[in-house]
């Protein structure tokens, strides 16, 4: 059965700074992997979808990278900005059309 | 505008007492899922449909049952509704290749619910 762990569970870093959050799978026969930022009481919503075929994909100052043999996704977030605080969670893809979530990495940005 | 629409948003209702959440997509997605958020545990995959007439059990399908009618409806019925059932509801959709949700996954808002 997939398992999907992020750590650190949260994480606080003052404005401005880079930062990486991770995710790691236990079964590489994965067909996608995507990571969701999700505000207090509300629902999730699609940052960067990952492909099994593709190694990273960008969007603004988000990279997300994959790496499938080593069972490991990262998130980076350039140049962070108090907007950003929020809980970050990946889900991976695979076996028969599951979806496997991680538990999410909190992040807090201090102005 | 694309849309999960989840209702009712917020309930609270008595231990037995039959209730059903809807959930409707209009981007004609072939995938939809239920997830229940708990403290904790996470999001964990309640039931999901690959297509019309098409469902399966996700990791906790005990108390709860779904049906998909319609290409755009997922609703999730709970025949008699137990404490432990006691959760945030989340409705979710994707585009679908060969049943696989290779997409990405768009959630509704959420669905509070508290049993007594």
């Amino acid at each position: 059965k997939q398992e999907v762990t992020q750590i650190p569970a949260a994480l606080s870093v003052p404005e401005g700074e880079n930062l990486v959050l991770n995710c790691s799978f236990t079964d590489s026969a994965i067909y996608n992997l995507q990571w969701f930022r999700q505000d207090p009481g509300k629902g999730l919503t699609s940052l960067l979808l990952i492909q099994s075929s593709q190694r990273e994909q960008t969007s603004g100052r988000l990279n997300a990278s994959l790496d499938k043999s080593s069972g490991r996704s990262t998130l980076y977030i350039a140049a962070s900005q108090p907007g950003d605080s929020a809980t970050y969670l990946c889900a991976v893809g695979a076996g028969s059309y599951q979806l496997t979530f991680g538990k999410g990495t909190k992040l807090s940005v201090i102005p | 505008e694309a849309q999960v629409t989840q209702n009712p948003r917020y309930l609270i209702t008595v231990t037995g007492k039959k209730l059903t959440v809807t959930c409707s997509q209009n981007m004609n997605h072939e995938y939809m899922s239920w997830y229940r958020q708990d403290p904790g545990l996470g999001l964990r995959q309640i039931y999901y449909s690959m297509n019309v007439e098409v469902t399966d059990k996700g990791d906790v399908p005990e108390g709860y049952k779904v049906s998909r009618k319609e290409k755009r409806n997922f609703p999730l019925i709970l025949e008699s509704p137990s404490p432990n059932q006691t959760s945030l509801y989340f409705c979710a959709s994707s585009i679908g290749l060969a049943g696989v949700p290779t997409g990405e996954l768009f959630f509704g808002e959420g669905s509070r619910l508290t049993v007594l």
